[in-house]
């Protein structure tokens, strides 16, 4: 029933491991998004997908890549983790690609990077 | 560029008190859309309006209302008769009417509202 979805939820690991977060959206949406939010809760937009097709790219390092198999997933993959990268990481979907609608967001998942 | 600012960092307020929480933005577009989302301290981000540029109607739901005034870019958020549950982070974003699938939310750096009993 859940709307939209990530895994996990919590995340600790040493600086130059590599990870993933997954994002899922049962909600039919075309567009998703990931948000960063740091650890003084500023929330800004690193990537977002529409249809599978990689739409923005908010100047991330290189270390970021977003995948999406699907219109209905997308993923987040951290090579070489940096301490800089403990943040919140949010994902989201819209419907289309219409202004017209909100963006709804997923829990959440608190990476810490030691 | 798009900017949007909320100036207060944290308000406390006693519970039943009426609290304001102020949002300024910043765009050159002359058709945006303005929202505001909580974060509860869950952690989880809430969507609660949304707001489009030609429609400068205030709105009101249940205890929540929001005041939109293009003439100062302000779009503002009022909570009536104020509980412990309203405690949370809000937050005031924009984002552009056009662009399509490069949409993208710009969001204010957020209102620490503590709500005491």
């Amino acid at each position: 029933d859940t709307a939209v979805s990530q895994t996990p939820k919590y995340l600790v690991t040493q600086m130059g491991n590599d990870k993933s977060i997954k994002c899922e959206q049962n909600l039919g949406h075309d567009t998703m998004y990931w948000y960063k939010q740091d650890s003084k809760k500023f929330l800004k937009i690193m990537f977002s997908y529409n249809n599978k097709e990689l739409i923005i790219n908010e100047t991330v390092p290189n270390r970021f890549s977003p995948k999406s198999p699907d219109k209905a997933h997308l993923n987040l993959h951290i090579n070489s983790l940096e301490l800089g990268d403990s943040a919140v990481y949010f994902c989201a979907s819209r419907p289309g690609t219409s202004e017209n609608y909100e963006q709804y967001f997923g829990p959440g998942t608190r990476l810490t990077v030691t | 560029a798009q900017k949007v600012t909320q100036a207060q960092t944290e308000i406390s307020v006693v519970e039943k008190e009426d609290v304001t929480l102020d949002c300024v933005y910043e765009t050159r577009d002359t058709t945006y859309y303005l929202f505001w989302y909580k974060q509860p301290p869950s952690g989880e981000l809430v969507f609660l309006i949304r707001r489009n540029s030609f429609d400068e109607q205030n709105e009101i739901s249940g205890r929540y209302s929001w005041n939109f005034q293009k003439s100062t870019s302000s779009f503002n958020f009022t909570i009536t008769a104020s509980q412990v549950v309203d405690s949370a982070v809000y937050f005031c974003a924009l984002s552009e009417a056009w662009g399509g699938a490069t949409n993208k939310l710009i969001f204010g750096t957020g209102t620490l509202l503590a709500v005491q009993p």
